[in-house]
């Protein structure tokens, strides 16, 4: 599986975007980007995916680069119950996730 | 939506006990799940690939006799830590791929984790 870079930790303001990024410039033609978030002493919480085109739900905006190298996971307009680490996982078709050490994101009141 | 569900939440034990964790997919089948555990402010580490019918497949250095892992039906696996020891002591977690999605890109569902304390 490809390796992701993150880093360790970001900073945000309450109500504005977040803007979180990751690296898997090894990523291959048919895998993933996955992001998830883990809040303290829970399971991680899956928030968005995507393989080429851009993709948004309610809860994040996922933006992949043109050469898939690398993601940006965006939150519109953070909160406190945001602050999380942030995992970006790249995987195939095997359903293994291999995590790496994710953003640690604090949202500031 | 898909959820897994893991009971304990929460375990103390003394050492040399074994401590059964389960886990399980709610509404929705799962011929493969998976097994982490999580050291304090670290990343989480797969241990194994739990399969529906037959073995599990454990990650290296991960020590199978260790942590017996049974997925005896399509809605449940059991992880047990066998003889545990405060070295044990750790979350561990477990997820499941979900149904629907093309080629496989399926996301996975994670329990909530059992946090196990060995005195």
């Amino acid at each position: 599986d490809a390796k992701t870079t993150q880093p360790p930790s970001m900073d945000c303001a309450e109500g504005r975007a977040a803007n979180l990024p990751c690296n898997h410039s090894t990523i291959s033609g048919n895998e993933y980007v996955y992001w998830y978030r883990q809040i303290h002493s829970q399971g991680p919480q899956y928030i968005i995916h995507g393989l080429k085109n851009n993709e948004t739900n309610e809860m994040a905006s996922l933006i992949i680069t043109e050469d898939r190298k690398s993601s940006t996971l965006i939150l519109p307009h953070a909160t406190l119950r945001d602050t999380a680490v942030y995992y970006c996982i790249v995987r195939r078709g095997t359903y293994k996730y291999i995590f790496g050490t994710g953003t640690r994101l604090k949202v500031l009141a | 939506g898909a959820v897994v569900s893991q009971h304990p939440s929460w375990v103390i034990c003394k050492s040399g006990t074994s401590v059964k964790i389960e886990c399980r997919s709610l509404d929705f089948q799962a011929t493969t799940m998976f097994w982490y555990r999580q050291f304090p402010k670290q990343s989480l580490m797969l241990m194994a690939t739990s399969n529906e019918g037959s073995k599990a497949t454990y990650e290296q250095g991960v020590e199978k006799d260790k942590f017996l892992i049974n997925h005896a039906s399509l809605t449940l696996s059991t992880l047990t830590v066998t003889s545990a020891h405060p070295e044990d002591s750790s979350f561990y977690i477990c997820s499941a791929p979900g149904t629907g999605g093309r080629g496989g890109n399926q996301p996975q569902h994670f329990g909530d984790g059992t946090r196990l304390s060995i005195l």
